[in-house]
């Protein structure tokens, strides 16, 4: 098991509602990413922050947002819901800095399911 | 931006054979790139990671192999077991305007007793 958390583990909204997920990285990792994973696709990446800094950003709207607080945990936030992002939402750690190279450790991911 | 092909198509092998999955990524050849371990239900695990300037990267019974002339990595599990059943991702960081990391789709393995 990795020390990366991730809250709630399940979480059930209706369309046009927002969200807040919550991601707990592993001690002294100070970068954080979220990717969101659809049914028998890959993760896909929608932001890191390092630092409490967006370092990089994936091909996704403005309605995904995210904050990195002092203590290096992570929200992601996703405003006007809509079915297609019933997903499993992950959140992975490092320390590998601004370029991230390094070993991301995962969280179990949060499963979310708009109707 | 990068693209990464991993076979969509399932691989079943016998217990105790050399699993061998394979990852293509489109364009330019990344610094490094990732393979992960994924169980139904549960996040990633990382197995290793291969720079650009390596050729081979070793642990335990896995090797991963780069290539940027053919643009391609392989990821071989020696001596499968049953609990080698899992899907395997591959994945690369992009560093156009700012960071980012590619997951391929996986490939599912499946090992027999």
């Amino acid at each position: 098991e990795t020390g990366v958390t991730q809250s709630p583990t399940h979480l059930i909204k209706t369309r046009g509602q927002q969200v807040t997920l919550r991601c707990s990285s592993q001690s002294g990792h100070n970068t954080v990413s979220w990717y969101q994973q659809a049914l028998g696709q890959g993760p896909q990446f929608i932001f890191q922050y390092y630092r409490e800094e967006e370092n990089g950003r994936g091909n996704f709207p403005p309605r995904f947002s995210g904050l990195q607080f002092p203590n290096y945990s992570s929200e992601l936030n996703v405003n006007a819901l809509e079915l297609d992002d019933s997903a499993l939402y992950l959140c992975a750690s490092t320390n590998g800095g601004a370029e991230g190279t390094d070993t991301q450790y995962f969280g179990p991911g949060t499963r979310l399911t708009v109707l | 931006s990068q693209k990464i092909e991993q076979n969509s198509e399932a691989l079943n092998i016998q217990e105790g054979k050399t699993a061998t999955l394979t990852c293509n990524y489109t364009n330019y050849s990344p610094a490094y790139l990732q393979w992960y371990r994924q169980d139904p239900g549960r996040g990633p695990v990382f197995l290793l990671l291969i720079r650009e300037n390596e050729k081979e990267k070793r642990k335990e019974r896995l090797k991963v192999t780069f290539d940027t002339t053919l643009k391609q990595s392989l990821f071989h599990i020696t001596a499968s077991q049953p609990a080698d059943s899992a899907t395997y991702l591959c994945a690369l960081a992009e560093f156009t305007g700012g960071f980012k990391t590619i997951f391929g789709a996986g490939t599912r393995l499946f090992v027999k007793a």
